[in-house]
């Protein structure tokens, strides 16, 4: 199984700071990497798919970058509603894992 | 508007069954593969199950391998989460998921406890 190590756990940051987020894949995923958010008691929904293409309505501060096994998502501009706890998933091969989740709070 | 909407969650003893359902709608059910993934309270995201658009192949984490069965009819837009042998480990909150995990259903709890 590919395993997704994703890294911050916990993330305090102030509205407007640069917000970046990252996984790494046990092995090589060719972009087969997409990002999700979960904001409390909510059902996650897809931001970023293909490791950098815009899901329908996401806000333009959203970005994801990366190849190989290194995968980023950021946010330029931190906003109140993007307090949530973020994802990452392989869909290189099954089964399918995801990352441990980044929980966003404010500082 | 895509939508999928779980039902037939609840409350349930060890070793019991339960069928999750999931109505889809707003995009061409029948051409898409679809996911179950699951989230215990407090815990991160697990996927679970794949079938094709065709029922051709399903595919099962090893938690669950043996125990669930994921089926669809496309007649009725429906996926579906036989399972079965129920265990404590098992209560989370039970998600639907298009293919490419573009979109997702709202979830339904299933809590198995004595």
């Amino acid at each position: 199984d590919i395993q997704m190590n994703q890294t911050p756990s916990t993330l305090s940051m102030s509205i407007g700071e640069r917000v970046i987020i990252n996984c790494h894949a046990s092995e090589i995923i060719n972009t087969w990497l997409s990002w999700h958010q979960q904001k409390p008691e909510n059902a996650p929904q897809l931001l970023i798919s293909k490791a950098s293409n815009f899901h329908t309505e996401v806000p333009s501060r959203f970005s994801g970058s990366g190849s190989g096994t290194d995968y980023s998502l950021s946010s330029s501009s931190l906003e109140p509603e993007d307090i949530a706890t973020y994802y990452c998933v392989q869909a290189k091969s099954l089964p399918n894992t995801f990352g441990a989740g980044t929980k966003l709070e404010l500082k | 508007e895509v939508q999928l909407v779980e039902s037939g969650g609840g409350l349930v003893k060890p070793g019991s069954s339960l069928k999750l359902s999931c109505v889809a709608s707003g995009f061409t059910f029948s051409s898409y593969g679809m996911h179950w993934i699951r989230q215990a309270p407090k815990k991160g995201l697990e996927w679970i199950a794949l079938i094709y658009y065709d029922s051709s192949n399903k595919y099962y984490a090893d938690s669950v391998k043996g125990r669930f069965t994921i089926s669809r009819d496309n007649s009725k837009n429906t996926l579906y989460l036989e399972m079965n042998s129920l265990r404590s480990e098992d209560t989370a909150m039970y998600y639907c998921a298009t293919g490419s995990f573009d979109y997702w259903g709202q979830g339904v709890m299933v809590t198995v406890s004595s």
